[in-house]
């Protein structure tokens, strides 16, 4: 079974570009989750798919922050127009049901950098 | 709100001994979940293991144990026998339920570097 992918690993971009992080869950995972960590500080959460619903996006910091999951598999989490401070990895999660012990299971990350 | 604390940034281990890192967290749930990842330098994140809030024994897998104290809020990992392969960043995380939604709250991480 594929884990979860993430498109691209890396990505450079200048300040004020558009960059579109893409992530295929775990098939059959109803769930999605994307996360940042910013270099040095936590993991922190950005929002929560339920299918193609968005159930929590109280982590989103800005409205340069587009995140869509059409037809409820993949997501695209996009920056527009990207500044300094979005430097970081960003990881995509899928978990299959909502109970409080299932682990989810992340991929391996996209480390954007913004210049 | 959720807190997840981690101490110690760094830590060494000698190759085939123990070692402990730190987890302590904040909450005022009755029901929680507590998870550690690794994330190797590769970047990805591997879940190790879990320990629920109403679990009675300590969560072990393999050689990844979770030493769970739950009137002094803390959710150590214990790894024996460490291996080179065990080099890596390591966060603690405490799932939070938020209305109907779940999400992870994260440590700032521990890097261990198991000395040969």
């Amino acid at each position: 079974e594929a884990g979860v992918t993430q498109f691209p690993s890396h990505s450079v971009i200048e300040k004020g570009q558009t960059v579109t992080l893409r992530c295929d869950p775990i098939s059959g995972h109803d769930n999605l989750y994307w996360y940042r960590r910013v270099m040095g500080k936590e993991i922190k959460f950005l929002l929560h798919f339920v299918k193609e619903s968005k159930q929590d996006e109280s982590g989103m910091p800005n409205n340069r922050f587009l995140a869509e999951r059409t037809g409820g598999t993949y997501s695209t989490l996009k920056v527009q127009p990207a500044e300094l401070e979005d430097s970081g990895v960003y990881f995509c999660a899928s978990s299959q049901t909502r109970v409080v012990n299932t682990e989810a299971f992340f991929g391996q990350g996209t480390r954007l950098t913004v210049v | 709100a959720q807190k997840i604390t981690q101490t110690q940034p760094g830590m060494f281990v000698q190759e085939k001994e123990a070692v402990t890192l730190d987890c302590t967290y904040d909450t005022s749930d009755q029901s929680y979940g507590l998870f550690w990842y690794k994330q190797p330098s590769s970047g990805e994140m591997i879940f190790l293991i879990y320990q629920g809030s109403y679990d009675e024994q300590n969560a072990t897998e393999g050689r990844y144990s979770l030493n769970f104290q739950k009137a002094r809020k803390s959710a150590n990992l214990v790894i024996s026998a460490s291996q080179l392969g065990d080099s890596a960043m390591y966060f603690c995380a405490m799932r939070e339920r938020v209305d109907s939604s779940y999400k992870l709250i994260f440590g700032s991480g521990t890097r261990l570097l198991v000395r040969p």
